[in-house]
């Protein structure tokens, strides 16, 4: 069965810096791959996602994600994050091939310093 | 990107009662899906919202717990029975639409306490 998993359940960067924030999935297939933000209060904004072709997708609010079949990994990235970016992040891959259903990992908080 | 709006945007009710929750979009959309994300958590897919059927539950949710509607293709309603406090979540419905395979787009969601 597909699965997600984000393995760093909490992370916190100061404002300006860099971010990784990892996923790895398991899924037999090229898998369709995605990343959501959720703001506090708010429901899930698609960021970017991962059909095919370049591995490495460009996203809204200046994400970027690389897909590396070699790792089943698909981390977000942005080069400096702002005070803005603090949400909670979720990777999702599709279910199954042909299907719509998504399956989520476990989120990741972002909290930013100032 | 589809519009997707919910009522209520939050509720808090009485154990034993029953909640409706209306998911509406701006367009027509041929899936449609329920999740709910319990405190703390992340989102676990309820059922598929089926246009003049009946719904396709996931494994652990059942049509008497939580029975849906899908009366057109932009409108659904999700109704949580006879609630206890472990109901308490944000439930969230969401389509593929857009004409963009495979691209879900959520709606704000429905946060529910339930006391």
């Amino acid at each position: 069965a597909q699965s997600v998993t984000q393995p760093d359940i909490h992370i916190t960067v100061s404002e300006g810096a860099s971010l990784e924030l990892r996923c790895n999935y398991s899924y037999g297939a090229t898998p369709y791959l995605f990343w959501y933000v959720q703001s506090p209060g708010q429901g899930l904004q698609l960021l970017l996602k991962y059909f095919s072709g370049d591995t490495l997708v460009q996203g809204i609010k200046g994400f970027e994600a690389e897909f590396k079949r070699s790792q089943s990994s698909f981390n977000l990235r942005k080069p400096s994050v702002h005070w803005s970016d603090a949400a909670e992040y979720f990777c999702a891959v599709v279910r199954g091939q042909g299907a719509q259903k998504l399956v989520f990992g476990q989120g990741t908080r972002l909290t930013i310093n100032p | 990107s589809a519009v997707i709006s919910q009522k209520p945007s939050r509720d808090i009710c009485q154990r034993g009662t029953s909640l409706t929750i209306q998911c509406q979009v701006d367009s027509q959309v041929t899936m449609m899906f329920w999740y709910r994300q319990q405190p703390g958590q992340s989102l676990t897919l309820i059922a598929t919202a089926n246009q003049g059927s009946e719904a396709t539950y996931e494994s652990g949710f059942v049509i008497d717990k939580f029975p849906i509607s899908r009366p057109n293709l932009t409108f659904s309603t999700l109704t949580v029975s006879n609630m206890s406090p472990e109901d308490s979540s944000i439930y969230l419905c969401s389509v593929v639409g857009g004409g963009r395979h495979n691209e879900q787009f959520f709606g704000p969601g429905t946060r529910l306490t339930v006391l």
